[in-house]
């Protein structure tokens, strides 16, 4: 039963442009969606959230947006940097946190 | 605080072994949630823990598998007997509901 779902295991953008990460749930219950990012060997690393009261959060280069009636939220990353590869998870709470599968994104410089 | 410490890094046992994995949270926090991490399913939620009592272990995938939160500073994952497909990288996290941290990871070898 996969509750959040990453559909692109991986993405590959030039350095300086947007990444844009997609994440699609399907429990209406969920009260705050996160990005993790994940370098190797290391656990993943809390990036950004969003409250499912709003649709918007920005944190630097770093943007996330929901979109509630499409149970989809997506990350922005602008501009992106070679240090932003790794492996980002989606992630849902309500009364527990589920996570999406990852996707890899690698900026080439 | 130094963050989730989880114990061992690394381990590799014998397929039919007992493994005990353990974890320290970060002082304060409510949650701790155990995390299975494989190339298939990626993060997988195990089992998750509210001021020490466990909340839902529908996760779990058998019954070989057991965790304990004896108290609000230690937590273990058990498996026992351990199998080969048990292979991945355990994750323990601890926090809230809106932001939790993880610790580095347990890497597990049955062979």
């Amino acid at each position: 039963d996969q509750q959040v779902k990453q559909n692109s295991p991986s993405l590959s953008v030039q350095e300086g442009r947007i990444s844009i990460l997609n994440c699609d749930y399907t429990n209406s219950m969920f009260d705050y969606f996160l990005w993790y990012k994940k370098y190797p060997a290391e656990g993943p690393t809390f990036l950004i959230s969003i409250s499912s009261i709003k649709d918007k959060n920005e944190d630097g280069r770093f943007t996330v947006f929901l979109n509630k009636s499409a149970k989809h939220l997506s990350l922005h990353i602008v501009p992106s940097q070679p240090g932003d590869s790794a492996v980002y998870f989606c992630a849902a709470s309500n009364n527990d946190m589920r996570f999406g599968a990852g996707t890899r994104l690698t900026v080439k410089p | 605080d130094a963050g989730v410490i989880q114990s061992p890094r690394h381990e590799v046992t014998e397929m039919g072994q007992e493994v005990t994995l353990r974890c320290k949270p970060i002082s304060g926090h409510d949650y701790l949630f155990w995390y299975r991490q494989t190339m298939m399913r990626g993060l997988e939620l195990l089992i998750y823990f509210n001021n020490n009592v466990p909340i839902d272990d529908s996760g779990m995938p058998e019954d070989r598998f057991s965790a304990k939160m004896p108290n609000a500073s230690f937590s273990t994952l058990k498996i026992q007997p351990s199998e080969p497909r048990d292979s991945a990288v355990y994750f323990c996290a601890s926090g809230g509901l809106a932001e939790a941290f993880f610790g580095q990871g347990t890497r597990l070898t049955v062979v």
